[in-house]
């Protein structure tokens, strides 16, 4: 499987600012999502970042505050803009080969909002 | 929608207990199910999954999973758990949308304590 890093590893920020998340992998692949794990609860699916092109978004997620960029095959950023403490959360990234194989997720951004 | 439910969010167990976790998901066509998990300060790692085949699938660590099309489930199970198997554990399932795609959900997850 891929090694996936991201960085930061974790954050605490302020109110009505935004916080760039990069998620690098080791190798090329074809698809990379985007997560958000709100405390207590399970994984969610922000969006699907397409490389070349804009990400497609899941249903309650919109481009204005989760901006995504995969500009290649190894790389990609999510930005949380506009931050208020409902935003704390843990953020991770997941590769995979095709929409129905196996994800590998990365380790995780730890964000706090204050 | 497809939805996955985890029965159980806490279970606490002796070491060389048996574990059961209960999953089921609500689905009418093909699916790839998994099962991840979460140690303690890690991040999630992939404990084992089935696409297609025999529907007793084992994964690493001494872990099994069952699929039963006919009851919409897939159990996890191991025969005797370790203090170090004291984690998060979440199923996930993977189907064709209507449309086209696919979209892996996540249960709730649940959170298994192993006590000495």
């Amino acid at each position: 499987s891929a090694v996936i890093s991201q960085k930061p590893s974790r954050d605490i920020c302020q109110r009505g600012t935004s916080l760039t998340i990069q998620c690098q992998v080791d190798s090329q692949v074809t698809m990379m999502f985007w997560y958000r794990q709100q405390p207590g609860q399970s994984l969610t699916l922000i969006a699907t970042a397409n490389q070349g092109s804009e990400a497609t978004y899941e249903s309650g997620f919109v481009i204005d505050k989760f901006p995504i960029s995969r500009p290649n095959l190894t790389f990609s950023t999510l930005t949380v803009s506009n931050m208020s403490p409902e935003d704390s959360s843990i953020y991770l990234c997941s590769v995979s080969k095709d929409r129905a194989d196996t994800q590998y997720f990365g380790p995780g951004t730890r964000l706090t909002v204050l | 929608a497809q939805s996955v439910s985890q029965h159980n969010h806490h279970v606490i167990l002796s070491e060389a207990a048996s574990l059961e976790l209960g999953c089921n998901y609500s689905y009418g066509g093909t699916v790839n199910l998994f099962w991840y998990v979460q140690y303690p300060g890690q991040h999630l790692q992939l404990l084992l999954k089935y696409f297609s085949g025999d529907p007793l699938v084992k994964g690493i660590k001494g872990f099994e999973a069952e699929f039963i099309k006919s009851k919409f489930s897939f159990n996890l199970r191991k025969p005797s758990v370790q203090w170090s198997d004291t984690a998060e554990y979440f199923c996930a399932v993977n189907g064709v949308l209507t449309g086209g795609g696919n979209k892996l959900t996540f249960g709730t997850g649940t959170q298994l304590k192993v006590e000495l």
